[in-house]
């Protein structure tokens, strides 16, 4: 299995709303991230856990709360969220922390979220 | 400074083509370097990791000049299914995080 599933696929959400993207992986990587993608522009880092505790934090508003219940889940909670905060959110898993020689990142196929 | 700098293109080639591009990073103690490809709303998915010696894979070849501190790949006789968009990524030695560069679009045209 190498797979990194991200659920849901397509999201649509109020600004008054909350809800969670979620993130699951069956590799044993023990690392794993949260990107944000606008369209035309390179993923930008939000988050990064390692061995389950949270290591980066890219000076993300607190209106994005990650959340590794386990080394195999990733969640990431969303409330009150801004329209400029439309993007595609990917979640991604390395075997070892970013850093380690040669550790490649397997990514998710993301959310695309619109927050109206 | 950008930590990595990528022409962003567009490339449009016809098929059957050679294709190079060029990813340039400031960081000289940068260990690990990576070739990603992201067709459009989709996730990036590697495509290769970049060696010292440089290394091919099929009609794929990327290459590392520490020397002048860039990488590139080179894409042989160019499919239609070539067409995506090609971010490179560097990551500094003892650094928590991999940089992205901005990637760079290419369309394969028939």
């Amino acid at each position: 299995d190498t797979e990194v599933t991200q659920t849901p696929k397509h999201l649509v959400m109020g600004m008054t709303n909350k809800k969670s993207l979620k993130c699951e992986q069956h590799m044993g990587h023990r690392a794993m991230y949260w990107y944000k993608q606008k369209a035309k522009k390179p993923p930008e880092l939000m988050f990064v856990y390692s061995y389950e505790k949270l290591s980066i934090n890219e000076s993300v508003p607190s209106r994005f709360s990650p959340e590794c219940p386990n080394s195999s889940l990733l969640n990431l909670h969303l409330h009150a969220l801004q329209p400029e905060d439309s993007a595609l959110y990917l979640c991604a898993s390395s075997q070892g922390p970013t850093g380690a020689t040669n550790e490649k990142l397997f990514f998710g196929s993301g959310t695309q979220l619109s927050v109206l | 400074r950008k930590e990595v700098e990528q022409d962003p293109g567009p490339f449009n080639v016809p098929e059957g083509a050679t294709v190079a591009f060029n990813c340039t990073y400031s960081n000289s103690a940068s260990q690990s370097f990576f070739w990603y490809r992201q067709d459009c709303r989709k996730e990036p998915k590697l495509l290769m990791s970049v060696y010292s010696s440089g290394n091919e894979d099929g009609r794929f070849t990327a290459q590392l000049n520490r020397a002048s501190q860039y990488i590139s790949l080179l894409i042989r006789d160019s499919k239609l299914s070539d067409s995506a968009t090609y971010l490179c990524v560097v990551v500094p030695t003892g650094a928590n995080n991999l940089f992205f560069g901005t990637g760079t679009r290419l369309t394969v045209i028939p």
